[in-house]
């Protein structure tokens, strides 16, 4: 089935903690899966991807470790700013054929960070 | 980088006008787009997937007669909202995939920056 957000829960972080962000993901059989940032108003935005044979990959102050024997998703960002401050969705895809793209949303969880 | 452009970004109507929304790739070619529907402090919700030059796919729920997809040319697709009702009142948002992308670069999937639609 799709994961589905009614009310999305909320993390709370002072400013220079590191914050993790989990999802859970539906389809055992997804074998791409984003990492989104959406501020108020504005389409999500790219953060950081992960395939499938990966269980770990870093980026810029963010990591993402993907546990597929759970089907569990986790963003950890570093040195979390104020800028930081959004709601961050994870998304998944079966990539195979031509259904790439075709993105299932988590629940999404609202970051605020407190300077 | 690649860049999706969608059109209008707010747009407020009476309940049973239909209203037309816009989503562009600006710099790449785009066989396939996506269109998304947000309620406020939701999940994005796939609502279909528009081909070009041919029928759009539909996720199920989702009417296909109230919200017609049409996308004649690889760089645009139209959603349009019809006879619109309060109910209908939400965040739209499409996508864009780009296929011709060299494959060291890992974002391929680019999101326009949103429709926020009222219906009075």
């Amino acid at each position: 089935g799709e994961s589905v957000g009614l009310h999305l829960p909320t993390l709370s972080v002072q400013e220079g903690d590191n914050s993790i962000i989990n999802c859970a993901y539906s389809n055992s059989a997804s074998d791409y899966f984003i990492w989104y940032k959406q501020e108020s108003g504005k389409g999500p935005q790219f953060i950081i991807d992960i395939r499938s044979n990966m269980d770990k990959r870093q980026g810029q102050r963010v990591t993402v470790l993907l546990n597929k024997t759970v089907k569990h998703l986790s963003l950890q960002i570093a040195a979390t700013q104020p800028g930081d401050s959004a709601v961050y969705f994870c998304a998944e895809n079966f990539a195979g054929g031509t259904s790439y793209g075709k993105l299932t949303f988590g629940q999404g969880t609202i970051l605020t960070v407190h300077p | 980088g690649a860049v999706v452009s969608q059109h209008p970004s707010w747009v407020i109507c009476k309940s049973g006008t239909s209203v037309k929304i816009e989503c562009r790739s600006l710099d790449f070619q785009a066989t396939t787009m996506f269109w998304y529907r947000q309620f406020p402090k939701q999940s994005l919700m796939l609502m279909a997937t528009s081909n070009e030059g041919s029928k759009a796919t539909y996720e199920q729920g989702v009417e296909k007669d109230k919200f017609l997809i049409n996308h004649a040319s690889l760089t645009l697709s139209t959603l349009t909202v019809t006879s619109a009702h309060p109910e209908d009142s939400s965040f739209y948002i499409c996508s864009a995939r780009d296929t011709d992308r060299a494959p060291a670069t890992n974002e391929k999937l680019f999101f326009g920056s949103g429709t926020q639609l009222s219906v009075l």
